[in-house]
């Protein structure tokens, strides 16, 4: 599974977009990018995933660049629920193991 | 409905203890995944079932860890004769079959060796 890129940490003001980046540039053709988010002492929590259009639902939107090599994670109107560390990660659709390959993922804080 | 359970929530063992973390998954979830995060990483891959077999094994640290699915529904993760480096928070995941990735994953347990 290709290896993702983000920034340790990001901050946001409450109520604002939270645009957090993902560089994923030795993703092949057949590997999707997903997103999932770590809120303290939970599990981890799926979010969104996608191959090559943008996709969006009820947490938030997933934009991936025509060439695929970067994708930002954008949540719309961030609350402090919001504050959490978010995982990009890139793998094959339908693997046969389906285990996840978490990087140090971007610790996001939202501010009052 | 239940999502992924797990117990204890929290464990503490001396060190050379046995221990044992159980995970239930969702109900008719096919395949079941455990991970272990070490405090500030992200979860590495510990084995992978589908239904009762064990399918892979590789993340697996070292021959103390056992896991086990017997009725592939509810397993567990045995650790043989604790370490210090063993401490960290053991986390399962369930996932439907069929063309869904999404796996759902369960609180985790807090394993913490003196």
């Amino acid at each position: 599974d290709a290896k993702t890129t983000q920034p340790p940490s990001m901050d946001c003001a409450e109520g604002r977009a939270a645009n957090l980046p993902c560089n994923h540039s030795t993703i092949s053709g057949n590997e999707y990018v997903y997103w999932y988010r770590q809120i303290h002492s939970q599990g981890p929590q799926y979010i969104i995933h996608g191959l090559k259009n943008n996709e969006t639902n009820e947490m938030a939107s997933l934009i991936i660049t025509e060439d695929r090599k970067s994708s930002t994670l954008i949540l719309p109107h961030a609350t402090l629920r919001d504050t959490a560390v978010y995982y990009c990660i890139v793998r094959v659709g339908s693997s046969n193991t389906g285990k996840l390959i978490f990087g140090q993922g971007t610790t996001l804080q939202v501010k009052p | 409905g239940a999502g992924v359970s797990q117990s204890p929530r929290y464990k503490v063992a001396k060190r050379g203890q046995d221990v044992a973390l159980r995970c239930d998954p969702i109900s008719g979830h096919v395949s079941l995944f455990w991970y272990q995060q070490a405090l500030g990483q992200g979860p590495e891959f510990l084995t992978y079932f589908q239904n009762e077999a064990q399918l892979d094994k590789s993340g697996l640290p070292s021959d103390r860890f056992f896991a086990e699915r017997p009725e592939g529904s509810v397993s567990t993760l045995k650790i043989q004769r604790t370490q210090q480096e063993d401490s960290a928070v053991y986390l399962c995941a369930s996932k439907a079959s069929g063309g869904t990735d999404t796996q759902y994953f369960g609180p985790g347990t807090r394993l913490t060796v003196l």
